[in-house]
């Protein structure tokens, strides 16, 4: 299995709903990113979990809370969003944070928050 | 931090002609330089990349060349063919991995047949 999984593929939420992202990947990867991707836009970096401990937090607001429950796993929990977080979610993982071995990029999920 | 300026942003030629895309990037300490491709409505995908102590890296129609000089770097895609199609992203880091890979802008090519 050489895929990052995403669910859902799409999301529609209000300012005031809280959901959760998710993302599974069982290729063995030690590392784990959450990448935010606005239209016509490069990836942006979220966070990073390395070997499960959370290693990068690009200062991302704490409406957005990345949890990894175990090495195959990634959640982000979403609470209280503005419009504008609506966006490209993509999860990505790759051997190690620290080596140069390919990202391995999900397919994303699309957030619309109305 | 770092900084990567990609150009052009949108690029169309000839099926068959070549086609390359510069970035530049800011901070002389990154020595890691992937190349990530993204068709519409899919996903990145690693298609190249290059370390600092190498200058040229090719695989079949695809190569990079970096210029640690000139902090500049370029993909170069011969013989295009309309799959080449896509938006191409450059990128860079520092510790040759993948943690905080800064990318570039992008770079829309379009492969008229």
């Amino acid at each position: 299995d050489t895929e990052v999984t995403q669910t859902p593929k799409h999301l529609v939420m209000g300012m005031t709903n809280k959901k959760s992202l998710k993302c599974e990947q069982h290729m063995g990867h030690r590392a784990m990113y959450w990448y935010k991707q606005k239209a016509k836009k490069p990836p942006e970096l979220m966070f990073v979990y390395s070997y499960e401990k959370l290693s990068i937090n690009e200062s991302v607001p704490s409406r957005f809370s990345p949890e990894c429950p175990n090495s195959s796993l990634l959640n982000l929990h979403l609470h209280a969003l503005q419009p504008e977080d609506s966006a490209l979610y993509l999860c990505a993982s790759s051997q190690d944070r620290r080596d140069n071995s390919p990202l391995h990029f999900g397919n994303g999920t699309r957030l619309t928050v109305t | 931090g770092e900084n990567v300026e990609q150009h052009p942003s949108t690029l169309s030629v000839q099926e068959g002609d070549s086609a390359v895309i510069k970035c530049t990037y800011s901070d002389s300490a990154s020595n890691y330089f992937p190349w990530y491709k993204q068709e519409l409505g899919k996903r990145p995908q690693l298609i190249i990349d290059i370390r600092s102590n190498v200058g040229e890296k090719k695989d079949q129609r695809i190569a990079v060349t970096l210029n640690k000089t000139a902090k500049h770097f370029s993909l170069h895609i011969t013989e295009t063919q309309p799959e080449d199609s896509a938006v191409y992203f450059c990128a860079a880091s520092k510790n040759f991995g993948n943690e905080k890979l800064t990318f570039g802008t992008g770079t829309r090519l379009t492969i008229i047949p």
